[in-house]
Parts: C-alpha cells; structure tokens; sequence
C-alpha cells in the first residue's frame, strides 16, 4: 500500500480535461512537501512533468499543471492527446520514519 | 544532454550481493545529488537513499538499513548501488535519478532502468 493515494484509473475522450489527485498525510503532504508528477510508458522510467507542485521543466507543455491545497494535489491535464495514455504518479517526502521520498500507486490514464 | 546510464540486467540468487552502476554526463557530476529507487513488479515505486556527490554524504531509507550502500566516484562520474542479502523481494526495476537540487524532494532525469531478478 503507497503513502501517497491515487485513483487507479482515469479516462477521458481526446481534447477532453482530466484531473488525477493525490492524497497524503500530515508528515508529507500537509507538511508542505513538494509534489512532483511523473508520466511514465510501459517498460521506460518515469518523466517528470510537474516538479515543486507547479512547476513545469522545460519542454512539458502548458496543457499538464499541478496545484496543492492541505493534505491533497492534483494533476490536470487538458486537451487529451491519444499520446498521453500512461501511467502518472505522484511523488513527496515524508518526515516519518528518518525521511524518505514517497509515491503514489500510480494512475492509469486511458484515451478513449 | 543530461544522461544517466545505467548497468545490465543481473539475475542474482538469493543470498547474493548486487552492485548496479549509473554513469552520468552532460552537467556537472558535484552538482547534484543522486538518489536511487526501485519499482516492483506491479508498479510500486519505493526510494532507497541518497548521496551528495561533491561530499559523498549518503542516507538510506529505514527499510534498507544495513543492507544496502551509495557510492561514487567522481572521476568517472559514477555512482554505485549495492544491495546484499538479496531475496525474491529484490526482484525490481532499480533507477537512479538526479536530483532537483539538494534539498529538494525529487528527481528531475532519471536512468533507463536496471533489472534485478533474485531467483533460486
């Protein structure tokens, strides 16, 4: 079971707005630790997307943008290409436990 | 362009002792901290610890203490995973991964991947 929750799964038609959320705790999130995204292809490492909540690097278009309130953050992406069917996660630290990087379990986006 | 590559494939039994490698180029090696993850078979990422390259400064994640070291060597720009005492639970995907910045909570270019499978 992940520190971080996501939902397994989410779809959505092309050109269409999807939202993926990421649920934590009072040590990661709702201590204000940094939510990064990553995309990742099967069978190739992730790629971030979104670093320090809502950062994007360069060369990630202006249609993925990360926002975080209290314990929570999410992931939107608009205008869905068929290209972005992968996997997404979010990732954080938690101060538990001496400190580590933490994950979510990942979220499935399908392309209809 | 930054890059991160990685060693092959290893297939250890287990019991046995793992040394997976990350060769770096394209930016300055002291610069920033690497750290390495692991990704297990249905897809769940765990972090494994972290070294500050300019200092050689480590700190590993609970679950892995006294089993596994981070090294370098910053002539050949290299960072070094071992892992000991391998069970079939070591079987994953092992990535190192650049950090954003030392005290920053992710990574910004990661490697391909390594793919360690502990079986008898």
């Amino acid at each position: 079971q992940s520190v971080l929750t996501q939902p397994p799964s989410v779809s959505g038609a092309p050109g269409q707005r999807v939202t993926i959320s990421c649920s934590g705790s009072s040590s990661n999130l709702g201590a204000d630790y940094d939510v990064q995204w990553y995309r990742q292809l099967r069978g190739t490492a992730p790629k971030v997307l979104i670093y320090a909540n809502t950062h994007r690097p360069s060369g990630i278009p202006d249609r993925f943008s990360g926002s975080r309130s209290d314990t929570s953050a999410s992931l939107a992406i608009t205008g869905l290409l068929a290209e972005d069917e992968a996997d997404y996660y979010c990732q954080s630290y938690d101060s538990s436990l001496s400190g580590s990087w933490v994950f979510g379990g990942g979220t499935k986006l399908t392309v209809l | 362009q930054v890059q991160l590559v990685q060693s092959g494939a290893e297939v250890k039994k287990p019991g046995d002792s793992v040394t997976v490698s990350c060769r770096a180029s394209g930016y300055s090696f002291p610069d920033y901290p690497l750290h390495w993850v692991r990704q297990m078979p249905g897809q769940k990422f765990e972090w494994m610890g972290w070294i500050n390259v300019a200092n050689g400064h480590t700190k590993y994640s609970q679950n892995f203490q006294g089993r596994v070291a981070i090294l370098r060597d910053t002539s050949a720009r290299t960072a070094y995973l071992d892992l000991s005492s391998l069970t079939s639970e070591d079987t994953a995907v092992y990535y190192c991964t650049r950090g954003l910045c030392d005290t920053c909570y992710g990574g910004d270019y990661w490697g391909q991947g390594t793919l360690v499978t502990v079986s008898s």
